[in-house]
């Protein structure tokens, strides 16, 4: 099984200039959770999906975030316009979802992202 | 809303002495409850989980985890630590509202040769 893929996995960009994070989860899985990680904050939720449909969305920082899963294979975080406050570790997760049961999420390698 | 906490920041301990990484939850209702490793400038994995049954589970890799209700507790222990088991581990949990976990800041175990 390849995992949770995501890319790139190293993102350097100016300030103002749009981000694009991608994410494939693990084939079969239903539910994705995209998180943010920092050394101020520790690992934060930002949004997740089950069944391709945005569930909680109330971790996204601010409108200048927004994510997609347009089908079960693809996710995108995009920041437009990024700021040097939002590098971050970046990390996409999925699991399985069904009513009542509780399943594990599995984690992808992450993409670092500099704004400067 | 369920909250963890990890109450050590980090944890520095000599290779082959044992290790206790302590979690506290708060939950009223059933809980699930997991630790996740995070080894450097990698993501996290799974390390254990308790779900149901047995409150006591352990990791491949010689670690356990004791899930005890009183005391909303599941703190992690290694009976004797390796110079690989250097990362830092997150404690979470859900109460299967909707797939959401719910993490603690995490705690920087650090052995030393």
């Amino acid at each position: 099984d390849a995992g949770v893929i995501q890319s790139p996995r190293h993102e350097v960009t100016e300030m103002g200039q749009e981000v694009t994070l991608r994410c494939k989860p693990i084939s079969g899985h239903n539910s994705l959770f995209w998180y943010r990680q920092t050394m101020m904050r520790g690992l934060e939720l930002l949004i997740y999906f089950n069944n391709n449909v945005p569930i909680d969305d109330s971790g996204m920082p601010e409108d200048r975030f927004s994510a997609k899963m347009p089908n079960a294979s693809f996710s995108t975080l995009k920041i437009q316009p990024s700021e040097p406050r939002d590098s971050a570790v970046y990390f996409c997760a999925s699991s399985t979802w069904t009513s009542g049961r509780q399943y594990e999420q599995y984690f992808g390698p992450g993409t670092r992202l500099t704004v400067t | 809303a369920q909250s963890v906490t990890q109450l050590d920041s980090q944890v520095p301990v000599f290779e082959e002495a044992p290790v206790e990484l302590r979690c506290n939850y708060s939950s009223s209702v059933s809980v699930y409850l997991f630790w996740y490793v995070q080894y450097p400038n990698q993501g996290l994995q799974l390390l254990l989980k308790y779900l149901s049954g047995s409150t006591l589970v352990e990791s491949i890799n010689g670690f356990e985890a004791e899930f005890n209700k009183s005391q909303t507790s599941f703190h992690l222990r290694k009976p004797s630590v390796h110079i690989s088991d250097t990362a830092e581990y997150f404690c979470a949990a859900s109460n299967n509202a909707g797939n959401m976990l719910t993490f603690g800041g995490g705690t920087r175990l650090m052995v030393k040769p």
